[in-house]
């Protein structure tokens, strides 16, 4: 099955800084990458999905770029603001199936 | 709010009970999949319903059984319930079924075994 590894699995940033998480995946037919925001208590919110035809995608300050040859993805936010603190999810998807990474404990310092 | 509910929102059960919880998907979505998150093992596919059929399998284990109904709304059973089984189950839904669909969660039933 798809192997989704994420990296780091905590960040500290200070307010108005940029955060960039990095996921890889092993299988070369994963054909969709969405990231989601864990909040607590509440469940993944989908925040932004790039398609393997696509090496990059913007929506405001949240980017994402996609390498299929190196099978890695990152996730870039910009101008970080308290509330992007929360737990960000990268996942893989293959055959019906979403696979996802570890996590990352985003941390915006004021 | 994206539209999936999922109720209750706790349960709280012994060892060897059964237990069902339940999903509405967001209104037009014709697939559901239900997840678990624990401390563990992360985030889990379990199971995927399109239009009332299954369509995909993950780790589910043979105590857990899904359905979706006509209505589309879905139901996760889990019996023989074992210590191990409390965690975050999410149901997430789509449009289609799929792998390269954009799935919305909704926020959890939090299952806790004593």
């Amino acid at each position: 099955g798809e192997n989704v590894e994420q990296h780091p699995s905590t960040l500290s940033v200070q307010e108005g800084d940029s955060a960039v998480i990095k996921c890889t995946y092993s299988d070369s037919a994963s054909n969709y990458f969405p990231w989601y925001k864990q909040e607590l208590g509440k469940g993944p919110q989908l925040i932004i999905d790039i398609r393997s035809n696509v090496g990059e995608k913007k929506d405001q300050r949240i980017a994402v770029t996609l390498n299929k040859t190196a099978k890695h993805f990152s996730l870039h936010i910009t101008e970080t603001q308290p509330e992007d603190s929360a737990v960000y999810f990268c996942a893989a998807s293959i055959d019906y199936k979403l696979s996802f990474g570890a996590g990352t404990t985003v941390t915006v310092r004021a | 709010d994206s539209g999936v509910t999922q109720t209750p929102k706790h349960l709280i059960t012994a060892t060897g009970q059964r237990v069902t919880l339940r999903c509405s998907p967001r209104s037009g979505d014709l697939s559901v999949y239900w997840y678990q998150q624990s401390l563990d093992q992360g985030l889990q596919f379990l199971i995927q319903y399109y239009n009332g059929e299954e369509r995909a399998k993950g780790n589910i284990l043979e105590r857990f059984s899904a359905q979706q109904f006509p209505d589309l709304h879905s139901e996760l059973n889990l019996s023989s319930l074992e210590l191990g089984d409390s965690a975050l189950y999410f149901c997430a839904s789509s449009v289609a079924p799929g792998g390269n669909q954009p799935q919305h969660f909704g926020d959890g039933t939090r299952l806790s075994i004593l």
